[in-house]
């Protein structure tokens, strides 16, 4: 069946440094791509998401690409701040459900 | 507009009681879906409706009902809770196709003793 892999947490960067988070994914049909970020104590948020191949989702500097060839959609930004840190969720969206596909979550602390 | 809403927002139970939590969703949705969150293993489907009057089962269904009688509710219900269904329950909702966003309630923390 479908499924989600991402990167294990917790990841812990500096304010200003580079964020990678990465996420493949195996799906059949087209699925459509999504993140999301859950701050603590509150429910998820659509970060941004692609609903086809080579579309880039982008949302408070935030990115990700949408690559069928590698089957990834990794995050990514350029400068993190204390106010990104959260949990990041990579999912999917495709099944005849139309539910959503969750990875396991990724920790993200940013220290000042 | 609230967008999604829940109640309660937390709650402890004995093993063998029983509540219900409730949906809410003031976006005219037709899909609407309860998810259960545990630490390390993201949000799994509990159950889905496709629109009022029906439900499905989803990924982990077994301890729980719902019931969709009104387009803009949805219910979950918990018969004879089990310490194995403490858990963060979400509720989402989404239009159209599956390329949608989903729209997520603020959630509720139960807590099974």
């Amino acid at each position: 069946g479908d499924s989600v892999t991402q990167m294990e947490g917790p990841v812990t960067l500096s304010e200003e440094a580079f964020l990678t988070i990465n996420c493949t994914y195996t799906a059949t049909g087209y699925p459509s791509l999504f993140w999301y970020v859950q701050y603590p104590g509150e429910g998820l948020q659509l970060l941004l998401k692609a609903t086809k191949a080579d579309d880039k989702g982008s949302n408070k500097g935030f990115e990700a690409t949408y690559r069928k060839e590698t089957t990834s959609f990794h995050l990514e930004k350029g400068s993190v701040q204390v106010s990104d840190s959260a949990v990041y969720f990579c999912a999917l969206s495709g099944g005849s459900q139309g539910n959503l596909i969750f990875g396991k979550g990724t920790k993200l602390s940013v220290k000042p | 507009n609230a967008g999604v809403t829940q109640t309660p927002k937390f709650r402890v139970l004995k093993t063998g009681q029983s509540m219900t939590l409730l949906c809410a969703q003031d976006m005219n949705h037709e899909y609407m879906y309860w998810y259960r969150q545990d630490p390390g293993m993201g949000l799994r489907l509990i159950h889905y409706s496709v629109g009022e009057g029906t439900t499905a089962k989803g990924e982990v269904p077994d301890g729980y009902n719902v019931s969709r009688l009104k387009k803009q509710n949805f219910l979950l219900g918990l018969e004879s809770a089990a310490p194995s269904q403490t858990s963060v329950y979400f509720c989402a909702s989404r239009s159209g196709s599956y390329r949608q966003t989903q729209y997520f309630g603020p959630g509720t923390r139960l807590l099974v003793l």
